[in-house]
């Protein structure tokens, strides 16, 4: 079973800085890792697919980066409503199951 | 515009039965993969079930053997049966929709609140 490793586990960080967020997995999941944001109350929202690609309108400070086990997401300058949860999440093809990693919390400094 | 509703979420004792219901519109639930997604108080998201457009379903391995994914194609809706429920079954539950099997969730809904104590 793959295993998603997030890093670190908060970020601490100030409007208009730039963030980068971590995610690690036990063995390769070629390019097939997508990222999400996730705020309280809240569904949770698809920002980048297959490793590096934004979804359907998603801002363009929103980047992901990465292949094999090694995977960031960058967000260049952060806005005010960019402080929430995401996560990292493969799928394995057999038997299918969808892993996700444990998080890393984007907080206001 | 795509949108999933969740409901059927409660307060139900150890070892009870629920059926949540997630309320498609803007597509076809029997064309796509559909998949419920639960989050625990202060935890991340977990994975519990999908069914694929052909049909098929798969489970996480906590869940096997007690929940049961389905959908009512004339309601374009999915549901999910859970039983012998237990404490660490309570969570938030969300429906979500991928356009294949292989791909991320695109969408989401808001989410209904199970929670199993005595």
């Amino acid at each position: 079973e793959i295993v998603l490793t997030q890093s670190p586990a908060t970020l601490s960080l100030s409007p208009g800085e730039r963030a980068t967020l971590s995610c690690r997995a036990s063995q390769s999941v070629s390019s097939y890792l997508a990222w999400y944001q996730h705020k309280p109350g809240q569904a949770p929202r698809l920002l980048i697919i297959d490793a590096s690609n934004r979804a359907t309108g998603i801002p363009a400070r929103f980047s992901g980066s990465g292949s094999g086990t090694d995977f960031t997401l960058t967000i260049s300058s952060l806005e005010p409503e960019d402080f929430a949860v995401y996560y990292c999440q493969q799928r394995s093809n057999w038997p299918p199951k969808y892993t996700f990693g444990q998080g890393t919390k984007l907080e206001i400094k | 515009e795509v949108q999933l509703v969740e409901t059927g979420g409660g307060l139900i004792q150890p070892g009870g039965s629920l059926r949540l219901s997630c309320a498609a519109s803007g597509f076809t639930v029997s064309t796509n993969y559909m998949s419920w997604v639960r989050q625990a108080p202060g935890k991340g998201l977990e994975w519990v079930s999908i069914i694929y457009s052909g049909g098929n379903t798969h489970y996480a391995d906590s869940v096997k053997g007690r929940f049961t994914i389905s959908r009512d194609n004339s309601n374009n809706t999915v549901y999910l049966q859970m039983n012998s429920l237990r404490p660490d079954d309570t969570a938030v539950y969300y429906c979500a929709r991928a356009p294949v099997a292989v791909a991320p969730f695109h969408h989401w809904g808001q989410g209904t609140l199970v929670t199993v104590s005595s």
